[in-house]
């Protein structure tokens, strides 16, 4: 069966620090990886998704920025980290098939900026 | 991408059944239409998905009309537990779907 892991689970960071979030999926191959951000009472927006290794495609151009080193990895960066950066973020998948497949999400990442 | 536009929130009572309608007027030939329940601090999780008329599973039923500019879904006999909030989407073959806010139930006892 395939599974999601994203870590850390919670993060309280300084405004202006950096940032890493990573998201691994175990037992699929060549899957679509996706990272969300959901601030506070409000909806899921989506900040990248990749079709495959090296390929990332931004929905919002913002401070942050990522990358898929390898099939299953999919981490979520910043250089330095502003105050609108909190949220809770979740990374997901999907089998590329060409026909519209369920989002599995992860367990998320809570991130406090201060 | 098909926009969609559902009701903010929704109250219900335990043993009700619930109906929430959301529109989707520009979807396209190849979009399915797919609804997704998210609780506090965890990530959406698949409720149910179709194309056209209705699909039934052991949580929900979808309802469909022929022009597929709406959708419904039904949620029988609901509990304190199915208080969480709702997702419509639209979407086609990458997936990269798009949430909107959503409709918060929250069910009563």
């Amino acid at each position: 069966s395939q599974t999601i892991h994203q870590w850390p689970a919670t993060l309280v960071q300084p405004v202006g620090s950096p940032l890493s979030l990573e998201c691994t999926v175990e037992g699929t191959s060549n899957p679509n990886l996706y990272w969300y951000r959901q601030a506070a009472g409000r909806g899921l927006q989506l900040l990248f998704y990749s079709v495959g290794i090296g390929q990332i495609s931004s929905e919002v151009p913002q401070n942050l920025s990522a990358s898929r080193p390898q099939d299953r990895q999919f981490i979520l960066s910043s250089k330095k980290l502003l105050l609108s950066d909190s949220g809770f973020y979740l990374c997901a998948w999907n089998r590329g098939s060409g026909v519209q497949e369920t989002q599995y999400f992860g367990p998320g990442t809570r991130l406090l900026v201060l | 991408l098909a926009k969609t536009t559902q009701p903010i929130s929704m109250d219900s009572y335990e043993g009700q059944e619930v109906n929430i309608t959301c529109s989707h007027n520009n979807i396209a030939t190849n979009d399915y239409i797919t609804w997704y329940q998210q609780f506090p601090s965890q990530g959406p999780r698949f409720i149910i998905q179709g194309y056209k008329t209705k699909v039934t599973n052991e949580v929900a039923s979808l309802f469909i009309p022929a022009d597929r500019k709406s959708s419904t879904l039904s949620l029988p006999r609901v509990s304190l537990s199915d208080t969480a909030v709702y997702y419509c989407l639209v979407g086609g073959s990458q997936g990269n779907l798009i949430f909107g806010k959503g409709t918060k139930l929250s069910v009563k006892p």
